[in-house]
């Protein structure tokens, strides 16, 4: 069954620090795999976008890791911001299949307190 | 362009009244996504269109559900009659291609409608 399981569920962290959010896929085929940033009462925003060939990509403050091989992501935001409060959903696309070939994390909750 | 619009942003309703949620997908996005959102579930898709064509809906929890899209530019998700279990946060979302490829396409989110059912 493909699923996305994401962790921690929840997270607290002080300005300034650093955090890495993790995503376990075990969708297949598989084709490439988002992070989204949800600020509360708003949509999904794309941060990211991670297809089989690539290891690391960069986004300002946020580096996506994909490993293939052990289907495993992870979102490492580096000097947080209280702006950067909010859920973070990995997204993994496949070929076929129903859903519109997207399955969704559950998402991590991301507090940063001053 | 304005991006994805939705409407309402937030409806209250009692149990047995039907709702109707309103989509604009940005122009010349072919895709168009109806997701719910709750916190024990998270996202879940409900039905998209291709070309105002409905390609899946196997998402409908039920047949008090129901989407159209009779335009390139609106769609509706209605649920008649609504119960409290309905209660969630309704998303729209469009795309240009579903993203066969490897890159795929992103699919861009409107704001969401917070439906809540009494």
């Amino acid at each position: 069954k493909n699923q996305v399981e994401q962790s921690p569920q929840s997270l607290i962290i002080l300005e300034g620090k650093n955090c890495t959010l993790q995503c376990n896929y075990t969708v297949s085929p598989f084709s490439n795999l988002r992070w989204y940033k949800q600020d509360t009462g708003r949509g999904p925003v794309s941060l990211t976008i991670m297809t089989f060939s690539e290891n690391t990509k960069s986004n300002g403050r946020y580096t996506a890791t994909l490993d293939a091989d052990t289907k495993q992501s992870s979102l490492h935001i580096t000097a947080s911001q209280l702006s950067d409060s909010a859920s973070y959903i990995c997204v993994v696309r496949n070929y076929g299949g129903s859903q519109g070939n997207l399955i969704f994390g559950k998402g991590t909750k991301l507090s940063v307190k001053p | 362009d304005a991006g994805v619009i939705q409407s309402p942003r937030h409806e209250v309703t009692e149990m047995g009244q039907e709702v109707t949620l309103r989509c604009k997908p940005i122009s010349g996005h072919d895709y168009l996504f109806w997701y719910r959102q709750t916190m024990m579930r998270g996202l879940e898709l409900l039905i998209y269109f291709n070309n105002n064509v409905p390609i899946d809906d196997s998402g409908m929890p039920e047949d008090r559900f129901s989407a159209k899209m009779p335009n390139a530019s609106f769609s509706t998700l209605k649920i008649q009659p609504s119960e409290p279990r309905d209660s969630a946060v309704y998303f729209c979302a469009s795309s240009l291609g579903q993203g066969m490829g490897i890159r795929g396409t992103e699919a861009f989110f409107g704001q969401g409608t917070r439906l809540t059912v009494v």
